[in-house]
């Protein structure tokens, strides 16, 4: 059974800008979460999707978006990027119900000049 | 709001050596706790979950025990060995996830 992937596995943007972030979980996996991990704050919960619709939110600015499709694939948005947005950005996928074991996928490292 | 505290921050141990990483947390409403490995620039692997009804858990030469009442977990590896360098992270499960800052492992040949 195929992992959790993501892509890109790096990016570098500049201040300003917007990014797009994309998940795919394991089959048959339906809920997707995502999070910001930096060397200050560790890592922090961002939003969790599950069916297409936002289920958890953690304490983030408007800029970070989310989104998951039918096909439970999810993209994650940072618009006006800041130099702190600078970050490894984790997704996990879980089954629901369970042990609602969550499995991660290995990243994309976002870079913000 | 869940707090959780890891500690040490950092271990250097010789290979060979049992050791026990700790983990804490302030409350006790969780679903279940995970414990995770992540190598450095990389993702995380899973390596133990304990349901909130159970007590401990066990795959090969790493054991985890849950504590509730008392805000606790530990991670027990057994005959470390230098490919067991790697932070080492808990997490508690409660609606979202809470993460520990982990503890750095170093196990010297």
């Amino acid at each position: 059974k195929a992992g959790v992937t993501q892509t890109p596995r790096y990016l570098i943007k500049t201040r300003g800008q917007q990014v797009t972030l994309s998940c795919s979980p394991i089959s048959g996996h339906r809920s997707v979460s995502w999070y910001q991990q930096t060397p200050g704050q560790g890592l922090q919960f961002l939003f969790e999707y599950f069916s297409e619709t936002q289920r958890n939110k953690g304490n983030f600015p408007g800029r970070f978006s989310g989104r998951q499709f039918s096909n439970s694939r999810s993209e994650m948005n940072v618009s006006t990027l800041e130099l702190g947005d600078s970050a490894l950005y984790l997704c996990a996928s879980r089954m629901t119900g369970g042990r609602n074991e969550q499995f991660f996928g290995p990243g994309t490292r976002l870079t913000v000049l | 709001k869940q707090e959780v505290t890891q500690i040490p921050a950092a271990l250097s141990v010789p290979e060979g050596e049992n050791l026990v990483l700790n983990c804490s947390f302030t409350d006790s409403a969780i679903y279940n706790l995970q414990w995770f490995r992540q190598d450095p620039g990389k993702g995380l692997t899973s390596l133990l979950l304990i349901q909130s009804s159970q007590r401990e858990q066990t795959s090969g030469r790493l054991n985890a025990s849950l504590d509730k009442s008392s805000g606790r977990s530990t991670l027990y590896i057994a005959a470390s060995q230098p490919g067991d360098s790697a932070t080492y992270l808990c997490a508690l499960s409660s609606g979202d996830m809470r993460f520990g800052a982990g503890t750095r492992l170093t196990v010297k040949p």
